[in-house]
């Protein structure tokens, strides 16, 4: 049972435009992670956020940012959309002890034309 | 600069046999490993996981077995089920709760 959701599910955008990209993490899960998952591929770390601060971050342009809230939900919010950016995003969730796993969401399929 | 390497892309393996899925990693400060099972349109799903203080970790079909010397992990299936036909992605982190370096996944089909 993960419990992490995302919202939209699918996407279209333009180039050059911007989108933001939604999760709620579970009940009591104060870290949450996003990653992006090209194609034919592993996902790729963005970054992470605990306790609205961010807490670690990939190899991405700053155009990439992220929000925290103060219920553990989060936002990812992309600038100046390019096609490469086209990709499934994956929010996960992790709860405040250190013996358990991240929980993923569904993903939110992201289109670039 | 991969760091966690799934060298197959795809298995296939008859219902009721072993599954072998195979791992990689260069990085040594990597102290957490884990298997994450995709379906299509699904988020990744967790399997099991091994710490580096262990060589094998044990989940009734799943068994993980960590060779650190090799920088090598393999989760073994059996028996496999259809039901077990999905993508596998093997991940690493530093630390529990931290951030997961994914390799490429192998898309497992188990035929009946």
């Amino acid at each position: 049972e993960t419990g992490v959701t995302q919202s939209p599910t699918h996407l279209i955008k333009t180039r050059g435009q911007q989108v933001t990209l939604r999760c709620s993490s579970q009940s009591g899960h104060n870290t949450v992670s996003w990653y992006q998952q090209a194609l034919g591929q592993g996902p790729q770390f963005i970054f992470q956020y605990y306790r609205e601060e961010e807490n670690g971050r990939g190899n991405f342009p700053p155009r990439f940012s992220g929000l925290q809230f103060p219920n553990y939900s989060s936002e990812l919010n992309v600038n100046a959309l390019e096609l490469d950016d086209s990709a499934l995003y994956l929010c996960a969730s992790s709860p405040p002890t250190e013996n358990t796993e991240a929980f993923f969401g569904q993903g939110t399929r992201l289109t670039v034309v | 600069d991969q760091q966690v390497k799934q060298n197959s892309p795809s298995l296939s393996v008859q219902e009721g046999r072993i599954s072998i899925l195979n791992c990689d990693y260069t990085n040594s400060m990597f102290d957490y490993f884990l298997w994450y099972k995709k379906y299509p349109a699904e988020g990744p799903t967790f399997l099991i996981s091994i710490s580096s203080i262990k060589d094998k970790n044990e989940d009734g079909r799943f068994t993980v077995f960590l060779n650190k010397s090799a920088k090598h992990l393999s989760l073994h299936i059996v028996p496999s089920q259809p039901g077990d036909s999905a993508v596998y992605f093997c991940a690493a982190s530093e630390r529990q709760g931290g951030k997961l370096i994914f390799g490429q996944g192998t898309e497992l089909s188990v035929k009946p």
